[in-house]
């Protein structure tokens, strides 16, 4: 069982939409991380939440601790969007932190 | 800004051969991690390591595979023996600051 879960695995948009990225996890974390992956492969790091909202630019993140639920918005899309957006949740075992990773939402944004 | 830097940016090396995978974190994070990614699938954790050692590591991480931090700006990753099967891309990332890592651009992996 993946412990964490994101939907939709795949989504195209027209440039300008609003879009919504769905993050469920299982186990209990410290935080949780939205990552962006371009086509080259390089990982970005947008957010890291713990609670709450946060806001970039276009971007917006929120986390619902006790859902065990976190949603990542892109508000008026552009083409330039068009990645994979990973969402990372950190879990402290022993003492060490580590990242386990949701499989990616690649997202399209056409002109 | 600082930034976590990989090298090589791709690496081709033949079945059975070592590799070693380079990565300059920034410079007062305290926390280095490897990552991997086999092309189409997610991103896997591989290896933490804080104070000179390693403080967890995942299945994948077994004894074909070592880390080291030879100088205390280098941080690397040795495949002794490449499989067809660890080819992939593979992150370093750094950790300064709680919780928040930030990547290297990653190194590609080919294994012919």
């Amino acid at each position: 069982k993946n412990e964490v879960e994101q939907s939709p695995q795949n989504l195209t948009a027209q440039e300008g939409e609003f879009i919504t990225i769905n993050c469920s996890y299982s186990v209990g974390i410290s935080a949780l991380h939205w990552l962006q992956q371009h086509p080259g492969g390089g990982i970005v790091s947008l957010f890291m939440l713990s609670s709450g909202k946060k806001k970039h630019g276009r971007l917006i993140a929120t986390i619902n601790i006790q859902e065990k639920h976190s949603s990542l918005h892109i508000t008026a899309s552009h083409p330039r969007d068009s990645a994979v957006y990973i969402c990372a949740v950190v879990i402290t075992q022993g003492g060490s932190e580590k990242l386990v990773f949701g499989k990616g939402m690649k997202l399209t944004v056409n002109p | 800004e600082p930034e976590v830097t990989q090298t090589p940016s791709h690496q081709v090396t033949q079945m059975g051969q070592e590799v070693i995978l380079r990565c300059v974190p920034i410079s007062n994070h305290l926390y280095f991690y490897w990552y991997r990614q086999i092309l189409g699938q997610k991103v896997e954790f591989l290896v933490s390591f804080y104070n000179n050692e390693i403080s967890e590591k995942s299945e994948i991480f077994d004894d074909q595979f070592s880390v080291e931090r030879p100088d205390g700006s280098n941080f690397t990753l040795k495949i002794r023996s490449t499989k067809l099967e660890d080819s992939a891309m593979y992150f370093c990332a750094s950790m300064g600051g709680i919780y928040i890592q930030y990547f290297g651009a990653g190194t590609r992996l080919s294994v012919l």
